[in-house]
């Protein structure tokens, strides 16, 4: 079974530019999640879809971050424009039930200039 | 704000002894516990989740539930050098399905 698939793994960019990952959840898990993690600390939510719909995304900053996950697989934040604080690694997990284990991807390691 | 906190360490213990790992969360309506395990530049992965209150064995993993007092903990016996990592503690919201994630306790096995 492969796990979930999150791309690029690395992007360096200058502040006042956009950005975009991309995630692929297990297939059939219809919970997915974004996350953010700095150093030190543990993930905290963006976003969480069931299915097509944002179910919860009370944390993601919306004056600047935008996801979407259309048909309800496939998933893409989008941070424009990226600010210094940005830097972080951001997380993609997804799980078949709510509440339920959560499978994470390799993370993107992005680095704001 | 529903809180869920840990030492965030580092805990330091010797190959072969036992690892403890405490949790605390603040909200009463939590049903279920999960610990998660993340290496150095790696993404997390689950070791063990709750439901009960009691314990629940795995290998050499043990996780502990305590809802009266809710705290969560989890015991790693016989450690070795491999089980160096930070260990996060994650509880799903009773009402709102909001996961909040802990700090993580770093935790170093001593050879």
């Amino acid at each position: 079974e492969a796990g979930v698939v999150q791309s690029p793994r690395y992007k360096i960019i200058e502040k006042k530019q956009p950005v975009a990952f991309w995630c692929n959840p297990i297939s059939g898990h219809n919970t997915l999640y974004w996350y953010l993690q700095n150093l030190g600390q543990g993930p905290e939510l963006l976003i969480r879809y069931e299915n097509e719909e944002a179910v919860d995304d009370s944390q993601l900053p919306k004056d600047r971050f935008s996801a979407e996950r259309l048909k309800g697989v496939d998933s893409t934040l989008k941070i424009q424009p990226a600010e210094l604080g940005d830097s972080a690694v951001y997380l993609c997990a997804s799980s078949s039930r709510s509440q339920g284990e959560q499978f994470f991807g390799p993370g993107t390691r992005l680095t704001v200039l | 704000q529903k809180e869920v906190e840990q030492n965030s360490g580092p805990l330091s213990v010797p190959e072969g002894a036992i690892a403890s790992l405490n949790c605390t969360y603040s909200d009463r309506g939590s049903q279920s516990f999960f610990w998660y395990r993340q290496y150095s530049g790696k993404s997390p992965e689950l070791i063990m989740f709750i439901y009960s209150n009691g314990d629940k064995e795995d290998g050499r993993f043990t996780a502990q539930l305590n809802k009266a007092s809710q705290y969560v903990s989890l015991l790693i016996r016989d450690s070795q050098p491999s089980d160096s990592a930070t260990y996060l503690c994650a509880v799903p919201g009773g009402r709102d399905d909001k996961i909040i994630f802990g700090k993580g306790t770093r935790l170093h096995i001593l050879p």
